[in-house]
Parts: structure tokens; sequence; C-alpha cells
């Protein structure tokens, strides 16, 4: 089915572990971003990218690093894991910034501990 | 303070009733998108308002661009236990640079 992939759905990590979470869309969006989700936050944007080799900042970057070697992937590593990472993270994909719909994966719970 | 403020936080109603949420910012935005989330789900796009003054309706949904294009609201006439979840809307343009920016959200309950 077309659409955003996120694994794993559910990740629990120790404090100073680092891990990747993972995220492909197979619609030919040239936009993706990750946002995480805290209670009355709303979502809140990590990174973006506008296309293959290029990424940006969000508004909460911090702890967090991606890349982007093809349309389809954009894996976000936590490089080491804090308590205030935990969080659910959301993957989106659209054609363009703006008027065009954004297409969300399922999201990921992380837990750190 | 975020870009894009969401009132209220929270709405719990019951079924039959109508309901209004508001997505108010400083800054103009070139287009506006409302989205609604169930548990352990995405968000999915309702709606893309991108005229100032512009009104869109998708069945019981109203949704409005503000003449200046830097609020909205949400407006569901007889509501069902169906529509409970989280709706949030989104701005993109000048104000949030090259990317979307969201809402906090506004948690909506409907009870039967």
């Amino acid at each position: 089915n077309a659409g955003v992939t996120q694994t794993p759905k559910f990740q629990v990590l120790k404090t100073g572990q680092s891990m990747t979470l993972q995220c492909a869309q197979d619609m030919n969006h040239e936009y993706m971003s990750w946002y995480r989700q805290d209670p009355g936050m709303g979502l809140r944007l990590i990174h973006y990218s506008v296309g293959a080799g290029i990424t940006d900042q969000g508004e909460v970057p911090n702890g967090y690093n991606v890349s982007r070697s093809t349309t389809e992937d954009f894996p976000l590593r936590l490089l080491s894991a804090a308590p205030s990472q935990t969080s659910v993270y959301f993957c989106a994909s659209s054609y363009s910034v703006g008027a065009s719909e954004a297409i969300f994966g399922q999201g990921t719970r992380l837990t750190v501990v | 303070t975020q870009l894009l403020e969401q009132s209220p936080q929270f709405l719990s109603i019951q079924e039959g009733e109508n309901l209004t949420v508001y997505c108010n910012s400083s800054s103009v935005f070139s287009s506006l998108q409302w989205y609604r989330q169930e548990p352990g789900e995405g968000p999915v796009l309702l709606v893309t308002v991108v005229t100032g003054g512009e009104v869109k309706k998708l069945k019981r949904l109203t949704f409005q661009f503000g003449d200046a294009r830097k609020d909205s609201s949400l407006h569901i006439t007889a509501a069902q236990p169906g529509d409970t979840g989280l709706y949030l809307c989104a701005g993109a343009g000048k104000a949030a640079g090259n990317k979307l920016t969201f809402g906090g959200g506004t948690r909506v309950l409907v009870k039967p």
C-alpha cells in the first residue's frame, strides 16, 4: 500500500543509547519531515528535507540527526538518548510544503529510561 | 509561545451539540490545513484553505480562513461520537519558513 512506513512502532531505550528511527515513502514525494508529539504540544518539527541530499533543522533539532540519501528514505538518529526524548515520533511526506497534503506514518512511541 | 495557538485545548460535548475550534496567529499564512488524529494513528488531512475569507464544507464540518489569513475556525454541526479525536491546525508560508507548523491541538470528546 502506498504511504509512509515507520519502524519500529515501539521502542524502549536506556539513557545514553543511540538508535535510528526508520521512515520510508513510496509516493515519490520530495518533502519529508520528522515531528515529535508530546501532550498538549501538538506536533513540533525536528528536521525536514526538501529533497535528496538536502536537510534542515526544525524547531527542536538538538539531540537528533538526519540524512536523505534517497528520495524514499529519511531516517532519524538519536545520538545519545535522554529521558526528555521520550515522545511519539511521526514521519511525514508531501509533494511540497504548504498547500499539499502531508501524509503521516503511524508513529513510533519511544520511551527512554 | 507557538506560532499557531489553538483554543480550547479540550472540549467535551453531548452528541447532537455544535462546537467550534479556533486557530489563531499574529502572522500571515499562505495556506492553512486542518488534520484529525485518532489514538495510535498519525494525523489525517481534513481540508486545506488558501484564500482569505474562504469557507469550505465537509459534510457537518465547516472550515473558515480569516480575511487576513491569520486565523481559522472549524465548526462541527450536530456532533457525533465518530467526531471524537484530536484536531490540529497547521500553517505554511513565510511566517513558518519553508515548513509546515502545527498548533497545539484541540482534543474533542463527543459523548453518546
